[in-house]
C-alpha cells in the first residue's frame, strides 16, 4: 500500500520568507501523481499544485513550486515570498494513475507571521 | 455557484440517534468519496461511487451506509452514532471513471459532526 509521509508537523515563518514543505512517499508504481492541497482555517480542501511522475519538469503555479525527486521519492512544496493568507494545514496526497483514491500525509500546520 | 456542496456544515447529535449528510456535486464528475478527517486532522477514504455504483468501501463500520441515488448526488447515512464518530467528513468529485489522477479531487467544504 502506498504511504505518504510529512515529516513536519509545524512550520512557522515571517511574512515575505521562502519556507519548503516536506513529502516523501512510498510506491513501487511508476505512473503516479502527487499532490498538495492547502487547508485554510475556513476548512476547504483547496488544491494548489500537482505533478505528474512520468515528467520530469518540475511544476509551479505563481508563488508555489514543488521539488519532485522520482528516486528519493520526494515531493517537496516551496512557497515564495509568503503572505498571511498562506497560513493553513498543507496535505501531501498521492494517486496511482490507475487507482481510485487519494492517500494523504499527515499534515503540516504553517503558520505565517507578521 | 458552489461546484461540490454539502449540507448540514455543522451537526451535533446525541450518542445512538442515527443521521445523513448530504453532497451533491455539479461538475458533470462520475466519481464521488466520503472521506473521513480526524481530531489530528489525518484524512482518509471511506468510500467511492463511480456512476452510481460502489468502487471503494475501506474498513468503515457497517453503520456507515453510503447512498447514491445518481451521479450527482452521493449521501451519507450513520445509524446508531457513537462518540468516536465525531469527526469532519468531506464530500469530493473527480472526473472519469476511474476519477481523474490528472486533475485530482473537488472538494466539498465538509461536515463537522459532534457526538455527545
Amino acid at each position: 500500500a502506498q504511504t505518504v509521509t510529512q515529516s513536519q508537523p509545524e512550520m512557522s515563518v515571517q511574512e515575505a520568507e521562502t519556507v519548503t514543505l516536506s513529502c516523501t512517499y512510498d510506491t513501487s508504481e511508476s505512473n503516479y501523481y502527487l499532490f498538495w492541497y492547502k487547508q485554510p482555517p475556513s476548512r476547504q480542501m483547496i488544491l494548489v499544485i500537482r505533478q505528474e511522475a512520468y515528467k520530469q519538469q518540475n511544476a509551479t503555479e505563481n508563488r508555489f513550486s514543488v521539488n519532485f525527486q522520482k528516486a528519493a521519492k520526494s515531493f517537496s512544496l516551496k512557497i515564495s515570498d509568503s503572505q498571511l493568507g498562506d497560513t493553513a494545514m498543507y496535505f501531501c496526497a498521492f494517486m496511482n494513475g490507475g487507482a481510485q483514491k487519494l492517500v494523504f500525509g499527515q499534515g503540516t500546520r504553517l503558520t505565517i507571521n507578521p | 455557484d458552489t461546484a461540490v456542496s454539502q449540507t448540514p456544515k455543522y451537526l451535533v447529535t446525541q450518542m445512538g440517534n442515527d443521521k445523513s449528510i448530504k453532497c451533491e456535486q455539479n461538475l458533470g464528475h462520475d466519481t464521488m468519496y466520503w472521506y473521513k478527517q480526524d481530531s489530528k486532522k489525518f484524512l482518509k477514504i471511506m468510500f467511492s461511487y463511480n456512476n452510481k455504483e460502489l468502487i471503494i468501501n475501506e474498513t468503515v463500520p457497517n453503520r456507515f451506509s453510503p447512498k447514491s441515488p445518481d451521479k450527482a448526488h452521493l449521501n451519507l447515512h450513520i445509524n446508531s452514532l457513537e462518540l468516536g464518530d465525531s469527526a469532519v467528513y468531506f464530500c469530493a468529485s473527480s472526473q472519469g471513471l476511474q476519477g481523474s489522477p490528472r486533475y485530482g479531487y473537488t472538494f466539498g467544504s465538509g461536515t463537522r459532526l459532534t457526538v455527545v
